[in-house]
């Protein structure tokens, strides 16, 4: 059973306009929320990450939202750059339950074209 | 430079014969865990270590060991390797265990077992 869910394998956008990757989680026991994102060759970057006391959480051009009672997250790219090409992971960490387990999703690639 | 570093990076081997991928990071982290990334299954947790001589499983950890002897190295080894261990294998490294706590990922380890 995928506790983490990443429903789009792959999204394309224009440069400058927003880019928007989505996750869904079941375990209402996960506490923490992170993005990592991938290039090719290399191993996973942390992006951005959110604990589930808040809604939104923001850096940059990137923000993330948490829907706790959807059990949903979104992560926010604005403005697209080609730079950001790459394959983004979320992932989910239920650390006050005793556990310290990362459940990551299965990925969306995200295209940005110029 | 901050880092974490894996051994190999690339390994054919075949049915049976033990093998050890090592990860080392000197960052002086406590939480060190092993991944998977498999298509189509995303990133998914082998074991991990929150700190020396701590260890636990992670989601995937059949065929699969680890030991955390030293604070900085942390290896997964195959005691009798299967095809379907064929994958690219990931290291990470955080200051601590939970989600607050970002990972550092190292490069990968492509793994084939023929």
């Amino acid at each position: 059973d995928q506790q983490v869910k990443q429903n789009s394998p792959s999204l394309s956008v224009q440069e400058g306009r927003i880019s928007i990757l989505n996750c869904d989680y079941t375990n209402s026991m996960f506490d923490y929320f992170l993005w990592y994102k991938k290039y090719p060759a290399e191993g996973p970057t942390f992006l951005i990450s959110i604990s589930s006391i808040k809604d939104k959480n923001e850096d940059g051009r990137f923000t993330v939202f948490l829907n706790k009672s959807a059990k949903h997250l979104s992560l926010h790219i604005v403005p697209s750059q080609p730079g950001d090409s790459a394959v983004y992971f979320c992932a989910a960490s239920a650390g006050t339950s005793g556990t310290y387990k990362y459940i990551f999703g299965t990925g969306t690639r995200l295209k940005v074209l110029a | 430079e901050a880092q974490v570093t894996q051994n190999p990076r690339y390994l054919i081997t075949v049915t049976g014969k033990k093998l050890t991928v090592t990860c080392s990071q000197n960052m002086n982290h406590e939480y060190m865990s092993w991944y998977r990334q498999d298509p189509g299954l995303g990133l998914r947790q082998i074991y991990y270590s929150m700190n020396v001589e701590v260890t636990d499983k992670g989601d995937v950890p059949e065929g699969y060991k680890v030991s955390r002897k030293e604070k900085r190295n942390f290896p997964l080894i195959l005691e009798s390797p299967s095809p379907n261990q064929t994958s690219l294998y990931f290291c990470a490294s955080s200051s601590g265990s939970g989600g607050f706590f970002e990972q550092y990922f190292g490069p990968g380890t492509r793994l084939t077992v023929t």
